[in-house]
């Protein structure tokens, strides 16, 4: 059963420290989402890839974060330096574009003390 | 992408329908309708999405009024592990483009009682 990988799946670190969260999509997905998931705001869209460019990118914070794909098999949601407002449940999600489903990882759950 | 409105909150009991409902009157003739669900701590599930048409699997059925300004999901036999948040969305249907953007609202939260 295919399925969006996300690591770590809990990160604690303290203010002013560098994030980076990993995801491996489905094999065969060409689009790549970030998502950030908080009480107040829901889920929100942060970034995201289509062939490994960037469509979309403005729902992110562009002075601090950072997303990429260094290959098809792996997409990278980096923060620096983090703040305790980054503490939230970070997604990320694949699929084929178009109309297709999103796939969604099982996040991971980032706390900045 | 049009908006859509939920209610925040619905119950049922195990082992019957739940029918969540939801409004997009401002939905374009090129969107569709889609529904996720998210069950706490994982990360959001697809379950159905159509046009125009009803739409069934085996999660769900996907009712779609006529004018399309409205829809109802519909979980045929809810049980407890259907206590999830219900998102209803409208999205553009644009295969060979770039809009690919799911946008999330607060969605209903549906529990299911024993």
């Amino acid at each position: 059963d295919a399925r969006v990988t996300q690591t770590p799946r809990h990160k604690v670190t303290e203010m002013g420290q560098e994030v980076t969260m990993r995801c491996q999509p489905i094999l065969g997905h060409n689009t790549v989402f970030w998502y950030r998931q908080t009480m107040m705001q829901g889920l929100e869209l942060l970034a995201y890839f289509r062939n490994r460019a960037p469509l979309d990118d403005s729902g992110m914070p562009k002075d601090r974060f950072s997303a990429e794909m260094p290959d098809a098999t792996l997409a990278t949601l980096k923060i620096q330096p983090s703040e305790p407002r980054d503490s939230a449940v970070y997604f990320c999600a694949s699929g084929r574009g178009g109309t297709d489903t999103q796939y969604f990882g099982p996040g991971t759950r980032l706390t900045v003390l | 992408d049009a908006k859509t409105t939920q209610p925040p909150s619905m119950d049922c009991a195990e082992g019957r329908a739940a029918n969540l409902p939801c409004n997009h009157s401002t939905i374009s003739g090129n969107e569709y309708v889609y529904w996720y669900r998210q069950i706490h701590s994982q990360g959001p599930q697809y379950i159905i999405h159509g046009l125009k048409n009803n739409e069934t699997n085996e999660m769900a059925s996907l009712i779609i009024t006529e004018d399309r300004k409205s829809s109802t999901l519909i979980l045929p036999h809810a049980t407890l592990r259907d206590t999830a948040v219900y998102y209803c969305i409208v999205r553009v249907a644009n295969s060979g483009g770039s809009n690919y953007k799911l946008t999330f609202g607060k969605g209903t939260l549906l529990t299911v009682n024993p």
